[in-house]
């Protein structure tokens, strides 16, 4: 156990619906990250926070959104969603952004 | 910016067997260098790190060395058990568009044959 916690394990939606999906990083952690993997794909990173502020992007579409909370928490909003979001998406979280980041589950998303 | 090669795409090797991945990187600057381990429908596990001021970091049967002059890291796994098969993720921490980021290998998927 990582001490990551993301919920929902599983979400199954709609074409063209919306989700959230939420994540607390492990205690004292202060950067939260967010990746995408679909079947048998790498890990594509969507966004970083730290401490509560947006600190790097990577291919994370327009249709996305995320936030961190004050209490460090964050939650990634996907909507108008495609077959094509479909996929694992992973929160992790480090206690620098130079030391290791751990990761939580994982949210399994099926669109349909 | 930073950019990270993995090879090979897949290793498979007899149980018992060592097994060598390699990274290599661009970015001279690049300071840290962990490896992580992601089992099948699991998430991804920091298995082992190293930074730029050591050239070797062992724990139990895996190791990671680190060339700063060639820029590549390598992961040795020795003795290869069946529990060892999985997709290894190696990454190097870049510095781009003002911020540290950790660019991510493509991945080994490591297959131990009984």
């Amino acid at each position: 156990d990582s001490g990551v916690t993301q919920t929902p394990k599983h979400l199954i939606t709609a074409t063209g619906q919306r989700v959230t999906l939420r994540c607390s990083p492990r205690s004292g952690d202060l950067s939260v990250y967010w990746y995408q993997q679909s079947l048998d794909q790498g890990l594509q990173f969507l966004i970083q926070y730290y401490n509560g502020e947006e600190r790097a992007k990577g291919n994370i579409l327009e249709r996305f959104s995320a936030q961190q909370f004050p209490d460090l928490h964050s939650e990634l909003n996907l909507s108008s969603l495609e077959l094509g979001d479909s996929a694992l998406y992973f929160c992790a979280s480090s206690v620098s952004e130079t030391s290791g980041q751990y990761f939580g589950p994982g949210t399994r998303l099926t669109v349909t | 910016g930073e950019n990270v090669e993995q090879h090979p795409s897949t290793l498979s090797v007899q149980e018992g067997d060592s097994a060598v991945i390699k990274c290599t990187y661009s970015d001279s600057a690049s300071n840290y260098f962990p490896w992580y381990k992601q089992e099948l429908g699991k998430r991804p596990q920091l298995i082992i790190d190293i930074r730029s001021n050591v050239g070797e970091k062992k724990d139990q049967r895996i190791a990671v060395t680190l060339n700063k002059t060639a820029k590549h890291f390598s992961l040795h796994i020795t003795e290869t058990q069946p529990e060892d098969s999985a997709v290894y993720f190696c990454a190097a921490i870049g510095f781009m568009d003002s911020n540290y980021q950790l660019i991510w290998g493509a991945g080994t998927k490591l297959i131990i044959k009984p």
